[in-house]
């Protein structure tokens, strides 16, 4: 049973226009929520976070919302620059077991200039 | 980027023959971590440590064995490799923040 799901494994946009990127979850304990940027023979990169007391946090080109009742979060980057084609991953995680991260499968953003 | 190195970045072996990777971090954090990243499954936990000689399971444990003798090194040890444990490995360190980062990564092949 994935705990954390996204369920669009690739999306092509336009460069200048906006990325959004979705990522639901079925844990209520997970209070912690992480975007990961992915290229090629590399290993994933933090990008973003957001703690489930907030339902947005902006960092330059990049925001997260959280959506706490609907269990989904997704990640708005806008402009889409042709660098930021990559694999996205979500992960969340709880308060205990190290806190471990919980990851989604991934999407593969293709920004086309 | 944070201090983490491992080793070695590729492999291949055997089936049945022994494997262990290391990761080296500079960093003296408490919490490492090892992933298998495999198509359609993201990134899967096979075991954790929260300190030295202090190591939990994860999702996907069965068939790997970890060691962590000093706060800087956690070693992942395929006891006998399986054509099944062909995946990119990834190691993860983590302080007192609550995000965590990752290593280059270790693509190994079993054949």
């Amino acid at each position: 049973d994935q705990q954390v799901k996204q369920n669009s494994p690739s999306l092509s946009v336009q460069e200048g226009r906006i990325s959004i990127l979705n990522c639901d979850y079925t844990n209520s304990m997970f209070d912690y929520f992480l975007w990961y940027k992915k290229y090629p023979a590399e290993g994933p990169t933090f990008l973003i976070s957001i703690s489930s007391i907030k339902d947005k946090n902006e960092d330059g080109r990049f925001t997260v919302f959280l959506n706490k009742s609907a269990k989904h979060l997704s990640l708005h980057i806008v402009p889409s620059q042709p660098g930021d084609s990559a694999v996205y991953f979500c992960a969340a995680s709880s308060v205990g077991s190290a806190r471990q991260l919980t990851f989604g499968s991934g999407t593969q953003l293709t920004v086309l200039p | 980027d944070a201090g983490i190195t491992q080793s070695p970045r590729h492999k291949v072996t055997e089936t049945g023959t022994p494997v262990t990777l290391r990761c080296h971090q500079t960093e003296n954090h408490r919490y490492m971590y090892w992933y298998r990243q495999d198509p359609g499954h993201g990134l899967r936990l096979i075991h954790y440590s929260y300190g030295v000689k202090d190591t939990d399971k994860g999702e996907v444990s069965d068939g790997y064995s970890v060691s962590r003798s000093k706060t800087e090194d956690f070693l992942l040890t395929l006891e006998s490799a399986t054509s099944s444990q062909t995946s990119v490995y990834f190691c993860a360190i983590r302080g007192p923040a609550t995000e965590a980062f990752f290593g280059q990564g270790t693509r190994l092949t079993v054949v």
